[in-house]
């Protein structure tokens, strides 16, 4: 079955340090897709990176970058030079097909506090 | 602003009553998705329909229910409304229902945040 474990529940920083959420997923199939979202204090939930399991290349967007190890199976995120607004409840999220159709399994979350 | 939108905000009921949340999505988007989000259970896949047909269905209970209209907004139906059933609602949408080869992102809307007392 899919699943996603994010075993750091809470993280606290202080500005200006860096800082990365661990993701390991579990999947049956050798198609998949991984994601990130971002969910600030007003709890709406942000869409950040989607990687397919073919591109194994590190992404980098501002200060934001993804490290994606199929062999580990892991897609980690890390945050370089954390700011107040970072602050959030990160989500790590895998893509299962039921019958052709989508769904996303969610990892539990990491409450990330970034302190100034 | 994801273009996802969803009404209300807010809803307060009690145990027993009925509710509809409503979610329109983004423009263009034939997919839509229902996820419920609580404490103990974290974000758990509903329902997804596509252009007005189920696709697939998670852990939805009996008392749940949802229908996609022909313009593409969706309906989440809940009743017999339980205290369990206070969570937060979340609408997502896509371009495409799926397949192994093409996985698009979901955009989610701002939820709906349902207290039952």
């Amino acid at each position: 079955a899919q699943k996603v474990t994010q075993a750091q529940t809470e993280i606290s920083v202080v500005e200006k340090e860096d800082v990365t959420l661990d993701c390991v997923y579990e999947t049956r199939d050798t198609t998949y897709y991984l994601f990130w979202y971002k969910q600030p204090p007003s709890g709406e939930l942000v869409f950040l990176i989607r990687r397919n399991s073919f591109d194994e290349q590190n992404e980098i967007s501002g200060r934001y970058s993804w490290n994606f190890q199929k062999s580990t199976s892991s897609f980690n995120f890390t945050i370089t030079a954390s700011q107040v607004v970072d602050s959030a409840v990160y989500f790590c999220a895998l893509s299962d097909t039921i019958q052709g159709a989508q769904k996303l399994v969610f990892g539990q979350g990491t409450r990330l506090t970034i302190n100034p | 602003d994801s273009g996802v939108t969803q009404t209300p905000k807010h809803l307060i009921t009690a145990t027993g009553q009925r509710v509809t949340l409503r979610c329109s999505p983004r423009s263009g988007d034939l997919s839509v998705y229902w996820y419920q989000q609580s404490l103990d259970q974290g974000l758990q896949f509903l329902i997804q329909y596509y252009n007005g047909e189920e696709r697939a269905k998670g852990n939805i209970l009996e008392r749940f229910s949802a229908q996609q209209f022909p313009d593409l907004h969706s309906e989440l139906n809940l009743s017999s409304l339980e205290l369990g059933d206070s969570a937060l609602y979340f609408c997502a949408s896509s371009y495409r229902s799926g397949g192994a080869d093409i996985y698009n992102e979901q955009f989610f809307g701002p939820g709906t945040r349902l207290t039952v007392l």
